[in-house]
């Protein structure tokens, strides 16, 4: 069955503490993109990545940090650095130039 | 930096109405998607459109790509419940770091019955 999963759905964590959001896809889809959604707001790029081993900074990268280790993984860390980390978090992949497949999301709360 | 902007933000509709969303980018785009997300789900695609004037049709669902590939529009006619969500457009630039999206701040459909 394909597809791109997130894991997990609902994550709670100490303020000051770095957390690392699982994003896997089958879909053998290139491109992987990490977005942000705050309750009634539209989606924001954090990070995205074209090929294994390079990534690009998006619209609001500051706090947060990627890997592409594997074409099938995509993992993000939300450091102490990210002020406001709690949000709905949105993991994506697509073929170039095609459209994009979304994860079901992972809602992390920051206490 | 490119924006795309989506109006109306909020859209209450009577079950059966009709109803029309808008898209706009600052910049020219190759192409535009749009997204749907239900309520507590994640954004799942409807449709590209690319060529300048394109119009695509999903049963009561009409798209539309304007002439400078600069906006874009969807209408629904004859509104169901099932239509309740929010409503995403996504601009696409070429450029060489590849397909890279910005997404409209959306708009939130409500339907009354």
């Amino acid at each position: 069955d394909g597809g791109i999963t997130q894991s997990p759905k609902y994550l709670f964590r100490k303020e000051g503490q770095n957390v690392t959001l699982s994003c896997e896809q089958n879909l053998n889809h290139d491109a992987m993109y990490w977005y942000r959604q705050d309750p009634g707001q539209g989606l924001r790029l954090i990070y995205y990545s074209q090929i294994v081993n390079d990534f690009q900074k998006g619209d609001i990268a500051e706090g947060y940090s990627v890997s592409r280790e594997k074409k099938e993984s995509f993992p993000l860390t939300v450091t102490s650095a990210q002020k406001n980390p709690t949000a709905f978090y949105l993991c994506a992949s697509s073929l170039a130039l095609d459209t994009q497949y979304f994860g079901p999301g992972t809602r992390l709360t920051v206490l | 930096g490119q924006q795309v902007m989506q109006i109306p933000q909020y859209q209450h509709v009577q079950e059966g109405e009709d109803f029309t969303t808008y898209c706009n980018s600052s910049t020219t785009l190759s192409n535009i998607q749009w997204y749907k997300q239900r309520p507590g789900g994640h954004p799942v695609f409807l449709i590209q459109l690319v060529k300048s004037g394109e119009v695509k049709k999903q049963k009561r669902l009409t798209f539309q790509f304007g002439e400078a590939k600069k906006n874009s529009s969807l209408h629904i006619t004859a509104t169901q419940t099932t239509d309740v969500g929010t409503y995403f457009c996504a601009g696409c630039l070429i450029k060489a770091a590849g397909n890279k999206l910005t997404f409209g701040g959306g708009t939130r459909v409500l339907v009354k019955p």
